[in-house]
């Protein structure tokens, strides 16, 4: 069964600088998809960004970037010069690709605090 | 540029009542999902459809919960007997596809409260 695990509850960082949120996945599928999501006070999931099984390189998306490192299972995301509205819940998600339309599972979720 | 749409943004039913949650999906997209968040807790799958037939399930979506397409364009989550441990955040997801980099788009969700 896919597992993810976020164990940062919290995490605070300062205006500008990089941040990091862990990300670690577990599966038996060869192919899958990891996605970040950021939900901010309003409630509304927005996507992030993705990194499939077989990418060899690591996806990014203007200041977001991910971590893939496969052999360690974790798919860590990487803001770079945080600003204030970066301030949300981030969560890590997965999906199996083999097996048709299959749901994301989701992660427990970080508290990004970005302070001035 | 088109996004998923919900409606209501905010329900308040009694305990006992049946609700119905209603989903537009992005017109071109044909693989639709509910997921529902607890307050403080994640986001966690219900139900994926596809083809105007339920492609998957988790045990949370027992018998009292239902999801139709009913139209072209709608996509609702029915729940016969609400009770208190339905209060949650409902988000309707769709696709254009499934597999690779299709991400899944979310709506703005629903935020269910049983009294």
């Amino acid at each position: 069964a896919q597992k993810i695990t976020q164990t940062q509850p919290g995490m605070f960082v300062q205006e500008k600088e990089a941040v990091t949120l862990d990300c670690t996945y577990d599966t038996s599928d060869p192919s899958y998809g990891l996605f970040w999501y950021k939900q901010p006070s309003s409630g509304e999931m927005i996507f992030l960004i993705y990194q499939g099984s077989y990418d060899q390189q690591n996806a990014t998306e203007g200041r977001y970037s991910l971590n893939f490192q496969k052999a360690r299972k974790s798919a860590n995301l990487v803001i770079s010069a945080s600003q204030l509205g970066d301030s949300a819940m981030y969560f890590c998600a997965m999906r199996e690709e083999n097996s048709g339309n299959t749901p994301l599972v989701f992660g427990k979720g970080t508290r990004l605090s970005v302070i001035a | 540029e088109p996004e998923v749409t919900q409606t209501p943004s905010h329900q308040v039913t009694q305990m006992g009542q049946e609700v119905i949650l209603r989903c537009v999906p992005i017109s071109n997209h044909l693989y639709f999902y509910w997921y529902r968040q607890i307050l403080g807790q994640k986001v966690e799958f219900l139900v994926s459809f596809y083809n105007n037939e339920i492609s998957e399930k988790s045990e949370i979506f027992d018998d009292q919960f239902s999801v139709e397409r009913p139209d072209g364009s709608n996509f609702t989550l029915k729940i016969r007997s609400t009770k208190l441990e339905d209060s949650a955040m409902y988000f309707c997801a769709s696709s254009v596809s499934t597999g690779g980099n299709y991400e899944q788009f979310f709506g703005p969700g629903t935020r269910l409260t049983v009294l």
